[in-house]
């Protein structure tokens, strides 16, 4: 079956320290998103790829970064810049409006990450 | 740039009663989809709804269908038969129709809870 992978399900991260969050999908999308959750924020954008090689800033960028090396993966890196990164961090795939009938988003399943 | 508001931070509704959550949004644009999506505590993100702006008819999955007033740049979700399975997070989201810059704008969610 098809599907989005995060990995890992819980990630803690010392003071100081690069972690990087994984995200695979196997659903041939184009476009693939990161996205932060904080309780009573909603879901906030991170960056965006759309091809592979390119990607954007979302609305939150700062102190994170991000790779588009092939189709299938885009990891996002959180690094020592981001202030407060204790967050619930969510990875979606989708292919473009009009591509086809399904063009929500497919997401994965989440990576809670606590800064200790 | 597109916002998607939900007022009520909150509802609760009976079991087996009828429940409608709320989504105001506001866009230049007048083709786009909208969705909504739901958070149960697994915290897994299922698309639970969408409508397309340009059909008139408003979009129904089972127990759960919408109102969509274009004009009124309206989008509530009506939960009928409301089972305990529905207590979650809803989000209403916004996704523009052209696809080189479309990504979902998210509402910051609306917590239902289902009193048995």
């Amino acid at each position: 079956d098809g599907g989005i992978t995060q990995s890992p399900k819980y990630l803690f991260r010392k003071e100081g320290q690069n972690v990087t969050l994984s995200c695979e999908q196997n659903l041939n999308h184009d476009a693939m998103y990161w996205y932060r959750q904080d309780p009573g924020q909603g879901l906030r954008l991170i960056y965006y790829s759309q091809i592979v090689n390119d990607f954007q800033k979302g609305d939150i960028a700062e102190g994170y970064s991000v790779s588009r090396e092939k189709k299938e993966s885009f990891p996002l890196t959180v690094t020592s810049a981001q202030k407060n990164p204790t967050a619930f961090y969510l990875c979606a795939s989708s292919i473009f409006p009009g591509q086809g009938a399904n063009y929500g988003y497919t997401f994965g399943s989440g990576t809670r990450l606590t800064v200790v | 740039a597109q916002t998607v508001t939900q007022s009520q931070p909150e509802m609760s509704v009976q079991e087996a009663e009828t429940v409608t959550l709320s989504c105001t949004y506001d866009t230049s644009e007048s083709d786009y989809y909208l969705f909504w999506y739901k958070q149960p505590p697994s915290r897994q993100m299922i698309l639970v709804i969408r409508q397309e702006a340009y059909k008139q008819q408003n979009a129904t999955e089972n127990r759960f269908s919408v109102n969509f007033q274009k004009a009124a740049k309206s989008f509530s979700l009506k939960i009928s038969d409301s089972q305990l399975g529905d207590a979650a997070m809803y989000f209403c989201a916004y996704r523009s129709f052209t696809g080189a810059n479309s990504k979902l704008t998210f509402g910051k969610g609306i917590t239902l809870s289902v009193r048995p």
